[in-house]
């Protein structure tokens, strides 16, 4: 079954403590991205990636980091998560984003205390 | 910064009726445009792709675009409390994807 997995599904922690949020793609997309969605903004961008090795930052990149050395894999790294980094998070892919629709993970709900 | 407007919400509709949703672009770099629904909580799936002029029907749902204007529409033919949810139509470009807020719908039965 084509699908993006995230993993975890739910996650608290404390603030300092580095966590990562996994994201794969079974689809063989070039295009993978990371959103966050907060109450009354949407979905914001965080960082994306054209393909391995080429990523970029969004719209709110600050605190985050990403690497795509596989092009199946793309996690969100937290080196030190804080509390306005609770939030829901979403990782999704696509062939193209011009050209292509997104495939959405189920999503990573975080709270960071 | 790209910006999409939609309809502001929250709308609501009776069962049956037809809900009409829409999307105005603030740039003309969009070539594809898509509509997507998501629950509350839930991730957004796709419900449709439309990229060219004019309309497109899949079962109870029909979008609608304009490029000149940048302009697409949804509408929701025989509403359902199941369509209940929120209506995101994102801007995108060769690299980003850019969604608005969305716009809340209800179905009240």
């Amino acid at each position: 079954e084509a699908q993006v997995t995230q993993n975890p599904r739910y996650l608290i922690t404390v603030t300092g403590k580095k966590l990562t949020v996994t994201c794969s793609q079974n689809m063989n997309h070039e295009y993978m991205s990371w959103y966050r969605q907060d109450p009354g903004l949407g979905l914001r961008q965080i960082y994306y990636s054209m393909n391995v090795e080429v990523t970029d930052k969004g719209d709110v990149p600050e605190g985050y980091k990403v690497s795509r050395k596989e092009k199946r894999n793309f996690p969100l790294i937290l080196e030190s998560p804080s509390p306005n980094q609770t939030s829901l998070y979403f990782c999704a892919s696509s062939t193209g984003t011009g050209i292509s629709p997104l495939h959405f993970g189920n999503g990573t709900r975080l709270t960071v205390t | 910064q790209k910006e999409v407007e939609q309809n502001s919400g929250p709308l609501s509709v009776p069962e049956g009726a037809i809900a009409s949703l829409n999307c105005t672009y603030s740039d003309r770099v969009s070539q594809s445009f898509f509509w997507y629904r998501q629950y509350s909580g839930k991730s957004p799936e796709l419900i449709m792709s439309i990229y060219s002029n004019g309309d497109k029907e899949d079962g109870r749902f029909t979008a609608q675009l304009n490029k000149a204007s940048q302009y697409v529409s949804l509408l929701i033919r025989d509403s359902q409390p199941s369509d209940s949810a929120t209506y995101l139509c994102p801007e995108t470009s060769y690299d980003k994807v850019i969604f608005g807020p969305g716009t809340s719908l209800s179905v009240i039965p």
